[in-house]
């Protein structure tokens, strides 16, 4: 079983819709949840960053944990065109030297 | 904002060649990544770097490799001999500021085409 797995898609949404991206992971000892977005041949942009179970919201933005289902969710309000990118998840065992563990990424098209 | 930088962008070399990629983490942090990404691939953990030394590194990150941050601000991937499937992006990341915040921010990579 993989550490993260998460829907390569693409998805494909209209202008203003609600996005919903999720991964699911099997190592229940992750502590720490990202969600990067990465445009074509560029690096990974943090976005959100979580810790535990719980919401957190910046924006257009909000990032779920579900530590007892494995399962990490990001929501983006009102889509824009600008959305359009690969979205990663990655996550880490919180203490130090940790690697991150990434998804192999959503890629989102919001169309005008 | 402070910001991961790389060097250079894009490194075209020959098989067999030795390359090495440079990185500048962001000043206050103490922890220091390479992560790679084969085209349409998902971004791949290589080795991590703490107080001087190796933290971790993958299988991947064979006797081929090696890492080094030779002063205060520079931190240096080496690949001794290059193979053909060492092409990929090469991401540099660091994380661990003052706070002890683990996010992890990337630099903006180095595109190496081994030919």
């Amino acid at each position: 079983q993989k550490e993260v797995e998460q829907d390569p898609g693409p998805l494909s949404v209209p202008e203003g819709a609600i996005v919903s991206l999720n991964c699911t992971y099997s190592n229940s000892a992750f502590q720490y949840f990202m969600w990067y977005r990465q445009y074509s041949r560029k690096g990974p942009e943090l976005l959100m960053y979580t810790y535990s179970s719980g919401n957190k919201e910046d924006g257009r933005f909000t990032a779920q944990v579900d530590k007892s289902s494995k399962y990490i969710s990001l929501f983006i309000r009102d889509s824009q065109p600008s959305d359009s990118a690969t979205y990663l998840c990655a996550m880490n065992l919180g203490y130090n030297f940790n690697k991150f563990y990434f998804g192999s990424g959503t890629k989102l098209n919001v169309k005008p | 904002e402070p910001e991961v930088t790389q060097t250079p962008s894009h490194q075209v070399t020959q098989m067999g060649q030795e390359v090495i990629l440079r990185c500048v983490p962001i000043s206050n942090h103490l922890y220091f990544y390479w992560y790679r990404q084969i085209l349409g691939q998902k971004v791949e953990f290589l080795v991590s770097f703490y107080n001087n030394e190796i933290s971790e590194k993958s299988e991947i990150f064979d006797d081929q490799f090696s890492v080094e941050r030779p002063d205060g601000s520079n931190f240096t991937l080496k690949i001794r001999s290059t193979k053909l499937e060492d092409s990929a992006m090469y991401f540099c990341a660091s994380s661990g500021g003052q706070e002890m915040n683990t996010e992890a921010f990337f630099g903006q990579g180095t595109r190496l085409t081994v030919v």
